[in-house]
């Protein structure tokens, strides 16, 4: 079946360690997207990328950092320069060029210990 | 950038009633689209629906785009449609969506 996987589901790090998620599609999507989710708020977006060695920062980068070597895999890294990086991460792919067909991950939750 | 604001932020509802969640857009929407995200944090597109209405089993959406609001009805509800529902504008450049802080819905037995 197609769709998104996100790993690990459950992720703990120490103050001060840059940690990376991953997100991996076999949709054949163009497009990826990585949003972040705080208790009772709705998603507000890290980052995209349209196409492959491309991407672009949204609402919230700082702090963050990726990568799109791969059609099929958009990691998010999470720095030590995020102050407040507790937070439920959600990945997303869409075929881009579109309106519809928008898909997202189950979610990494990041906890800072 | 859109603002999108939605109402009510809670709900809580006694499964069989129906209820309608509503969404108000600062700015004109082209691409609504509204998603439910079940409690264990899956979203799930509802409905892509940039005017008039949509009807997908016990769940409904109108959007009046002139009027920048769109609203989602559930009719006879179960404990499954609990979670968290989502509205979003998605712009074509980019392809990227901006939500609405949500209605956290719970159904009780």
């Amino acid at each position: 079946d197609g769709g998104i996987t996100q790993s690990p589901k459950y992720l703990f790090r120490k103050e001060g360690q840059n940690v990376t998620l991953s997100c991996e599609q076999n949709l054949n999507h163009d497009a990826m997207y990585w949003y972040r989710q705080d208790p009772g708020q709705g998603l507000r977006l890290i980052y995209y990328s349209q196409i492959v060695n491309d991407f672009q920062k949204g609402d919230i980068a700082e702090g963050y950092s990726v990568s799109r070597e791969k059609k099929e895999s958009f990691p998010l890294t999470v720095t030590s320069a995020q102050k407040n990086p507790t937070a439920f991460y959600l990945c997303a792919s869409s075929p881009g060029g579109m309106i519809s067909g928008y898909t997202f991950g189950s979610g990494t939750r990041l906890t800072v210990v | 950038g859109i603002q999108v604001e939605q109402s009510p932020p809670d709900l809580i509802l006694q499964e069989g009633a129906n209820s309608t969640l509503r969404c108000n857009f600062s700015d004109s929407v082209n691409n609504l689209q509204w998603f439910h995200q079940n409690p264990w944090g899956q979203l799930i597109n509802l409905f892509y629906i940039p005017s008039g209405t949509k009807q997908n089993g016990r769940l409904s959406a109108t959007t009046v785009a002139t009027e920048r609001y769109s609203l989602l009805y559930i009719s006879s509800s179960q404990t499954t449609d609990s979670g968290v529902y989502f509205c979003a504008d998605l712009k074509a450049a980019g392809n990227k969506l901006t939500f609405g802080g949500g209605t956290r819905v719970l159904v009780k037995p």
